[in-house]
């Protein structure tokens, strides 16, 4: 079956440092790849999403590219800021359906 | 626009008693999603429902729950009895046709059984 894995946390980080979150999928075919934020106290949003293979989501400064030959789709920004804080969760979509397959969710601390 | 609406936003119980959780998905929105969130589990799919028709309830954990969705406009998800295991952050979520993973969360309902 499908499934995300990403990067444990936390990831703790200075003001203005480079972000990366690791995220590889296993799945067949040809799935959507996405990245949704948590932040304290709320439900997830989406951030950004991939649709095909070297497709870029961008969002808010994180960008995320589709990686087809190494099944991965790894979260970048190149600044994170305190309001970045937050828990980030890979996910993927094989349908229209929009049944998710979620990681198991990164938390990341950003400090003044 | 409202987004998804769930209630209560916290709820502390007794072990044994009766739990109902409610949702009010987006307006326009076919499919709604039960999730539920702990710190060691992580996100969990409970129940899926397609035009207000359960499609996956594979992820519900036992018979004490069950999940209703008796109009387009409104579910819930029912434990009973309580046990103190339960104690998570449970979401609502919602998306529509074609919205390939776009899931629009509630700010969810944190369960304590004490």
């Amino acid at each position: 079956g499908d499934s995300v894995t990403q990067m444990e946390g936390p990831v703790t980080l200075s003001e203005e440092a480079f972000l990366t979150i690791n995220c590889t999928y296993t799945a067949t075919g040809y799935p959507s790849l996405f990245w949704y934020v948590q932040y304290p106290g709320e439900g997830l949003q989406l951030l950004l999403k991939a649709t095909k293979a070297d497709d870029k989501g961008s969002n808010k400064g994180f960008e995320a590219t589709y990686r087809k030959e190494t099944t991965s789709f790894h979260l970048e920004k190149g600044s994170v800021q305190v309001s970045d804080s937050a828990v980030y969760f890979c996910a993927l979509s094989h349908n229209a359906g929009n049944m998710l397959t979620f990681g198991g969710g990164t938390r990341l601390m950003v400090k003044p | 626009d409202a987004g998804v609406i769930q209630s209560p936003r916290h709820e502390v119980t007794e072990m044994g008693q009766e739990v109902t959780l409610r949702c009010k998905p987006i307006s326009g929105h076919n499919s709604l999603f039960w999730y539920r969130q702990t710190m060691m589990r992580g996100l969990e799919l409970l129940i899926y429902f397609n035009n207000n028709v359960p499609i996956d309830d594979s992820g519900m954990p036992e018979d004490r729950f069950s999940a209703k969705m008796p109009n387009a406009s409104f579910s819930t998800l029912k434990i009973q009895p309580s046990e103190p295991r339960d104690s998570a952050v449970y979401f609502c979520a919602s998306s529509f046709e074609g919205g390939w993973g776009e899931l629009f969360f509630g700010e969810g309902s944190r369960l304590t059984v004490l």
